[in-house]
C-alpha cells in the first residue's frame, strides 16, 4: 500500500537559516511522481515540484532544493536562506500509475515557521 | 489565481443539511479531483472524474457524492451532515496530456463548517 511520511511536525528556525524538509515514501508501483505543495496561512495549496520516478536528478529552483533517492525511497525539500514568507505547512505528495494523473496520497506535513 | 474555481469559500450550516460544492475546473482540464482536508484525517482524497465519468473513488462516505457535467464543471453533495464533516474540501484539476513538469493544480478550498 502507498504511505507518506513527514516525521517533522513542526520546525522552526530563524530567518536565513537552511531547513530541510524530510519525505519517505512506500509504494509499490515502479512508476510514480512525488510532488510537494506549499499551504500558506491562507490555506491555498501551492503547486512547488513534481518527479517522476525515472529521474533521479536533483532540482534545484531559486533558494529551493529537492533531492530524491530511490535507494531510501526519500524525496526530501531544502530552502535556503529562509525568509518569513515560506512560513506555511508543506506537504509531500505520490501519484502512482504512468500519467502521473491519478489521485495523490499525501503526507501529515510539515510546518515551518520561520522566525524574523 | 489558479485557474481552478470553487463557490462558495465559507459556508455554515446545521448538522443533519445537504450542502452542495462548485468547481470549475482550469480551462482544458478533463480531471476533477475532490479532496478533505481536516484536523483529525489530513488530507485525504475523496473522488476523482474525468471527463464526465467516475475513474477512482477514495475515503468518501456514502453520504457523500460527486458529479462532472458536460462542461466539465463538478459538484460535491454532502448530506446528513455531522460534526466532524467540517473541513476544507479541496477540487484539483488536471490534464495527463500535459507536460510531465505539470502539476495538480488546486483551488482555494470550500471551508465547511457544520454548527
Amino acid at each position: 500500500a502507498q504511505k507518506v511520511t513527514q516525521a517533522q511536525t513542526e520546525i522552526s528556525v530563524v530567518e536565513k537559516e537552511d531547513v530541510t524538509l524530510d519525505c519517505v515514501y512506500e509504494t509499490r508501483d515502479t512508476t510514480y511522481y512525488l510532488f510537494w505543495y506549499k499551504q500558506p496561512p491562507s490555506g491555498e495549496l501551492v503547486f512547488l515540484i513534481r518527479r517522476n520516478s525515472f529521474d533521479e536528478q536533483n532540482e534545484i529552483s531559486g533558494r529551493y532544493s529537492w533531492n530524491f533517492q530511490k535507494s531510501t525511497s526519500s524525496f526530501n525539500f531544502t530552502i535556503t536562506a529562509s525568509q518569513v514568507v515560506d512560513s506555511a505547512v508543506y506537504f509531500c505528495a505520490l501519484s502512482e500509475g504512468e500519467t502521473g494523473a491519478n489521485n495523490l496520497f499525501f503526507g501529515t506535513g510539515t510546518r515551518l515557521t520561520v522566525i524574523p | 489565481d489558479s485557474g481552478v474555481t470553487q463557490t462558495p469559500k465559507h459556508l455554515i450550516t446545521a448538522t443533519g443539511q445537504r450542502v452542495t460544492l462548485r468547481c470549475s475546473p482550469r480551462s482544458g482540464d478533463l480531471s476533477v479531483y475532490w479532496y478533505q482536508q481536516s484536523l483529525d484525517q489530513g488530507l485525504q482524497f475523496l473522488i476523482h472524474y474525468y471527463n464526465g465519468e467516475e475513474r477512482a473513488k477514495g475515503n468518501i462516505l456514502e453520504r457523500f457524492s460527486a458529479q462532472q457535467f458536460p462542461d466539465l464543471h463538478s459538484e460535491l453533495n454532502l448530506s446528513s451532515l455531522e460534526l466532524g464533516d467540517s473541513a476544507l474540501y479541496f477540487c484539483a484539476s488536471s490534464d495527463p496530456s500535459e507536460s510531465i513538469h505539470y502539476g495538480y493544480t488546486f483551488g482555494s478550498g470550500t471551508r465547511l463548517t457544520v454548527v
